[in-house]
């Protein structure tokens, strides 16, 4: 089956410390997304990447830091410079570019310790 | 900046009983999606619809893009449990950019 498997469902952070969310996707797809939802919201934009090596800041990128060595992996990495980073982060993939219909991961849940 | 709205926040309802969602754009929309986020889970593509005052139909589900192509709706005629969860429209302005979400609309059925 085709999907986007995100990594860890939840997650504890110590203060002063980076942690990496894993998001890999088998559709084929060139567009990768990060998004940020806390309880009550939409979703925020973190990152996005429209092809491979290539990436480009979301809304909120701050404290926020990607990377897009390969098509199928497009992992999060969540600095201590974030200072509010609970949050129930997804991550999403589409064809081609963001006007195409998402597909989204189970998310994980990142959680201050 | 561009937004889009949604309304109502939340919505309660008896089982039986319809439910309407609202979404508002300050741009127009190149296209408008709906996704489905049950309790706990992931947004889940409803649909989508492209065409000024384009109307489309899942079931219990209607779906509109208004004529200016900056409004939609999600109607569900005779609520289910099953469709407990949030609806959020999402468009991106233009050709190029990038989905903006609505907060979305939670809906719970009472059985």
């Amino acid at each position: 089956d085709g999907g986007i498997t995100q990594s860890p469902k939840y997650l504890f952070r110590k203060e002063g410390q980076n942690v990496t969310l894993s998001c890999e996707q088998n559709l084929n797809h060139d567009a990768m997304y990060w998004y940020r939802q806390d309880p009550g919201q939409g979703l925020r934009l973190i990152y996005y990447s429209q092809i491979v090596n290539d990436f480009q800041k979301g809304d909120i990128a701050e404290g926020y830091s990607v990377s897009r060595e390969k098509k199928e992996s497009f992992p999060l990495t969540v600095t201590s410079a974030q200072k509010n980073p609970t949050a129930f982060y997804l991550c999403a993939s589409s064809i081609r570019n963001s006007n195409q219909p998402q597909h989204f991961g189970d998310g994980t849940r990142l959680s201050i310790l | 900046g561009q937004q889009v709205m949604q309304i109502p926040q939340y919505q309660h309802v008896q089982e039986g009983e319809d439910f309407t969602t609202y979404c508002n754009s300050s741009t127009t929309l190149s296209n408008i999606q709906w996704y489905k986020q049950r309790p706990g889970g992931h947004p889940v593509f409803l649909i989508q619809l492209v065409k000024s005052g384009e109307v489309k139909k899942q079931k219990r589900l209607t779906f509109q893009f208004g004529e200016a192509k900056k409004n939609s709706s999600l109607h569900i005629t005779a609520t289910q449990t099953t469709d407990v969860g949030t609806y959020f429209c999402a468009g991106p302005p233009g050709s190029q950019g990038n989905l903006i979400f609505g907060k979305g609309t939670k809906l719970s059925v009472k059985p």
